[in-house]
């Protein structure tokens, strides 16, 4: 199965700060159509994941562009650009490309 | 507006048998893939299942085959997971959430709990 490599594993971080968390897989996520399967969640707490990037950088409607993502085959980012509160929770990547579907182990932001 | 909500959850004793339930609403639920996914205590998610629109393909985690069966129904917007022979280690958060062909993985219910112990 992919393994999924989500780093770090908590961050603290001022508001109007930038955050960044690292997926690594260990093989490519490109799919046979070229896209490249890797999603980015926000869990907040007491509510249901959320979709924030599908394919790598393609943000959900509706999700602010403080968020992007960014990266290729095996190693990609997900960058905050200004951080605010409500923006607290448990991110995780997860991969689409090959069955088992696998997830990073998530990061844990606060705020300072 | 989209909304899955997981039933079901409970205690139940090793060896035993389990059903969980999610009803969809605010989407055509008969087109869509869906998946049953579960976050193991103190550990990250684990993918559990997934089920083609009309029922015709079923997918397991290698560890699950034979003991967990996903299945759907659609007349009545509703996905199933039955766990089977149940361990402690199938302790676990199990979330019912829909695939999006273009999106992934785009929408989550909230979850229901399952405690095996004896």
């Amino acid at each position: 199965e992919i393994v999924m490599t989500q780093t770090p594993t908590s961050l603290s971080v001022i508001p109007g700060q930038a955050a960044s968390i690292s997926c690594k897989s260990t093989e490519s996520l490109v799919n046979r159509d070229g896209a490249t399967n890797i999603y980015w969640y926000l869990e907040r707490p007491g509510q249901s994941p959320q979709l924030l990037i599908y394919d790598g950088f393609s943000r959900i409607p509706d999700v602010p562009d403080r968020f992007s993502g960014s990266g290729s085959k095996t190693d990609f980012t997900l960058q905050i650009s200004r951080v605010e509160a409500g923006d607290v929770g448990l991110y995780f990547c997860m991969q689409g490309v090959k069955l088992p579907w696998t997830f990073g182990q998530g990061t844990r932001l606060e705020i300072k | 507006e989209v909304h899955l909500v997981e039933s079901g959850g409970d205690l139940v004793q090793p060896g035993g048998s389990l059903i969980l339930s999610c009803e969809a609403s605010g989407f055509t639920f008969g087109a869509y893939w869906m998946t049953w996914v579960r976050r193991l205590p103190g550990k990250g998610l684990e993918w559990v299942a997934n089920i083609k629109p009309d029922g015709g393909e079923e997918n397991y985690l290698d560890s699950m085959k034979g003991r967990f069966i996903i299945s759907r129904d659609n007349a009545h917007n509703s996905l199933f997971l039955q766990l089977n022979n149940v361990r402690e280690e199938d302790t676990a958060i199990y979330y019912c959430a829909r695939v999006d062909l273009g999106r992934g993985v785009d929408i989550w219910g909230l979850g229901t709990h399952v405690t095996v112990s004896s």
